[in-house]
């Protein structure tokens, strides 16, 4: 079955602070992944994507690894600001389907 | 438009009645999809546009789901007699080719604003 799992399901962090998110898939064949950032009543943003052979690729404070033979991707945020609060949601793309397999996301709070 | 746009942002409605979702998907972008978002879960894959090629119709949840995207332009999401399991957030997106083909900014989907359905 065609799974994409995220932790944690929430994570509250003070500003300032790093913090890493993980996404594990089980969807194959495997086209690409992607990290979107979805703030509270807004559709979702993407923040990156990563091909079957990129290992890590960078935006800004967002860091995003991918180990295709584990088939895990992780969603490293440095530096936390207020705004990054928001559910960080991990896609999934088969070779040549048409649909996309989504995580159910992890709710970033981040306190002053 | 600059963006995918996207309305009603919010509808509240009866029990049994029909409602429209309608989305206007960013010029020139050839593939439209509908997902719909529940609290707290993942995005459901309802259907999906290319071009003039059939629809993928294969995430509506039932008969009373339907969509038609007029001039490979917009699109309409109606839902029939709606239900109360059927409140959630309707998003759009939209982008230049089918999402799989390219890891590249071709595949890269835009994503509406999204409509809130509440049914009461």
């Amino acid at each position: 079955k065609n799974q994409v799992e995220q932790s944690p399901q929430s994570l509250i962090i003070l500003e300032g602070k790093n913090c890493t998110l993980q996404c594990n898939y089980t969807v194959s064949p495997f086209s690409n992944l992607r990290w979107y950032k979805q703030d509270t009543g807004r559709g979702p943003v993407s923040l990156t994507i990563m091909t079957f052979s990129e290992n890590t690729k960078s935006n800004g404070r967002y860091t995003a690894t991918l180990d295709a033979d584990t088939k895990q991707s992780s969603l490293h945020i440095t530096a936390s600001q207020l705004s990054d609060s928001a559910s960080y949601i991990c896609v999934v793309i088969r070779g040549s389907a048409r649909q996309l397999t989504f995580g159910s996301g992890t709710q970033l709070t981040v306190l002053p | 438009g600059a963006g995918v746009s996207q309305s009603p942002s919010n509808k509240v409605t009866e029990k049994g009645k029909d409602v429209e979702l309608r989305c206007d998907p960013i010029s020139g972008h050839t593939a439209l999809y509908w997902y719909r978002q529940s609290l707290g879960q993942g995005l459901e894959f309802l259907i999906y546009f290319q071009g003039n090629s059939a629809p993928d119709k294969s995430g509506l949840p039932s008969d009373r789901f339907s969509a038609e995207r007029t001039g490979g332009s917009v699109s309409t999401l109606t839902i029939q007699r709606t239900q109360q399991e059927d409140s959630a957030v309707y998003l759009c997106a939209s982008s230049l080719n089918i999402a799989g083909t390219s890891g590249g900014a071709g595949g890269e989907l835009f994503f509406g604003e999204g409509s809130r359905l509440t049914v009461l």
